[in-house]
């Protein structure tokens, strides 16, 4: 079975200052990565995700993720966060096959709340 | 936009007395998802829907079934509330292909919060 570690539970950050986010994973043949965003009392939102190719990753807000193979990490980064980054970000990981009766399985990390503090 | 919906957005319950919550998309998705998220703890699946296909999570406890009577709802049924059964409850949507199916973005609604007391 899948896991995947975030081994951050908070990360207070000021404005305008760079994050990393760190999430790592249980190796398998074929992986696919994806990080979410969760605010407030609201459903969860993708920022990015790989799937194959080049190993950095952009997505939206000013999000990038990195995938690194040999270390099984795919760590996410911004150059200046905002206040409005502030918010729960996950982790996930779905393999290659999917699921048995069709779908995808994304197992999740614990989180990271990134709060942004002026 | 096309989107997926959950209501109520907050639901409280009594212990043991039964409570459903509903998801409805309009994206046309073939495959519906239910999460339940505890506090401070990732969404854990509990069971999906290929089609009209039912797919429950091996660990996925008797007290919870869920119907999908179309492409567009979904019903999550909680048949007697625990205390421990007290969460946010996660919809969420993906388009399958036959082909790469782990690789489908999953669209989440924005979850329904169930207080039991």
């Amino acid at each position: 079975a899948q896991s995947v570690t975030q081994l951050d539970s908070q990360v207070p950050v000021f404005e305008e200052a760079p994050v990393e986010l760190r999430c790592n994973y249980s190796s398998s043949v074929s992986v696919y990565l994806f990080w979410y965003v969760q605010y407030p009392n609201q459903g969860l939102q993708l920022l990015l995700k790989y799937l194959s190719g080049s190993t950095l990753v952009k997505g939206i807000n000013g999000f990038e993720a990195e995938f690194n193979k040999s270390q099984t990490s795919f760590h996410l980064r911004k150059p200046s966060v905002h206040i409005s980054d502030t918010a729960e970000y996950f982790c996930a990981v779905s393999d290659g096959e999917g699921l048995t009766g069709g779908g995808n399985k994304l197992t999740f990390g614990t989180g990271t709340q990134l709060k942004v503090e002026l | 936009d096309a989107m997926v919906i959950q209501n109520p957005r907050y639901q409280v319950t009594q212990f043991g007395k039964p409570v459903t919550l509903s998801c409805s998309q309009t994206l046309n998705h073939n495959v519906m998802y239910w999460y339940q998220q505890k506090s401070s703890q990732a969404p854990k699946l509990l069971f999906h829907y290929y089609d009209k296909d039912f797919n429950n999570e091996a660990d996925t406890p008797d007290n919870f079934q869920s119907r999908r009577p179309n492409t567009s709802f979904c019903f999550l049924d909680i048949r007697s509330p625990g205390l421990g059964d007290a969460a946010m409850y996660l919809c969420a949507t993906s388009r399958d292909r036959t082909r790469r199916a782990g690789e489908e973005t999953q669209y989440f609604g924005p979850g329904t919060r169930l207080l039991v007391l």
